[in-house]
């Protein structure tokens, strides 16, 4: 598996409570991405990172925010949680160079009561 | 719009029969696709990636630009390869690039 790590990897939080979730990688790669996965609707992307404190929304980007200040430490933010965010969150990284292959950390389950 | 279809939601093969994961796809310029796979709790992993052309645990898949496919391929299942398969599709516009995921396929392999 590619050097990338999530924590925490499991989280009950309570509605309304902020809550914080890094993905850190040991690769040195530039792009950065958070997806959620619930079933029924598979991968969905929430942000993305194409460098050190350049993010961009995805499509389910409501409700969550990121920050990048080190190329090794993505962070997803929900600033107030709700039961809706109930969720698996994996993170990805992916290479300048070779082929445009993401690789994901072992995600996180976040149940939001 | 950049889509990706996967029709199956769920798709049940006995061991040793063929296996065929449907995977179509939208895409304005010209496409890349890959093939994830996640076993049960865990990552996602990359399985195949069509500019490759490879092989991987007895997989295949080909690019059919003109009816927009990616199926994914294998001649006798195992048990082994039960697991959520993912087709993406790379979309890149300006600076940015991502990946687009079709929702799944479950395949169960029984024995």
């Amino acid at each position: 598996d590619a050097g990338i790590t999530q924590s925490p990897r499991h989280k009950v939080t309570e509605t309304g409570t902020p809550v914080t979730l890094r993905c850190h990688q040991t690769e040195n790669h530039r792009y950065m991405y958070w997806y959620r996965q619930d079933p029924g609707h598979g991968l969905r992307l929430i942000h993305y990172s194409y460098g050190v404190k350049d993010t961009d929304k995805g499509e389910v980007s409501d409700g969550y925010s990121v920050s990048r200040s080190k190329t090794e430490d993505f962070l997803l933010t929900l600033e107030s949680a709700t039961s809706s965010q109930t969720s698996v969150y994996f993170c990805a990284i992916r290479g300048d160079i070779g082929g445009y292959e993401q690789y994901f950390g072992p995600g996180t389950r976040l149940t939001v009561t | 719009a950049q889509r990706v279809t996967q029709p199956e939601k769920l798709l049940s093969v006995f061991k040793g029969a063929p296996v065929e994961l449907k995977c179509n796809y939208s895409y304005s310029g010209s496409p890349e696709l890959f093939w994830y796979v996640q076993y049960s709790r865990q990552r996602l992993q990359l399985l195949l990636r069509h500019i490759s052309r490879e092989s991987i645990k007895g997989f295949t898949a080909d690019l059919n630009k003109g009816e927009t496919s990616f199926h994914l391929k294998k001649p006798f299942a195992q048990e082994e390869d039960s697991a959520m398969y993912y087709c993406a599709l790379r979309h890149v516009q300006g600076g940015s690039e991502k990946l687009v995921f079709g929702k799944g396929t479950k395949l169960t392999v029984n024995p």
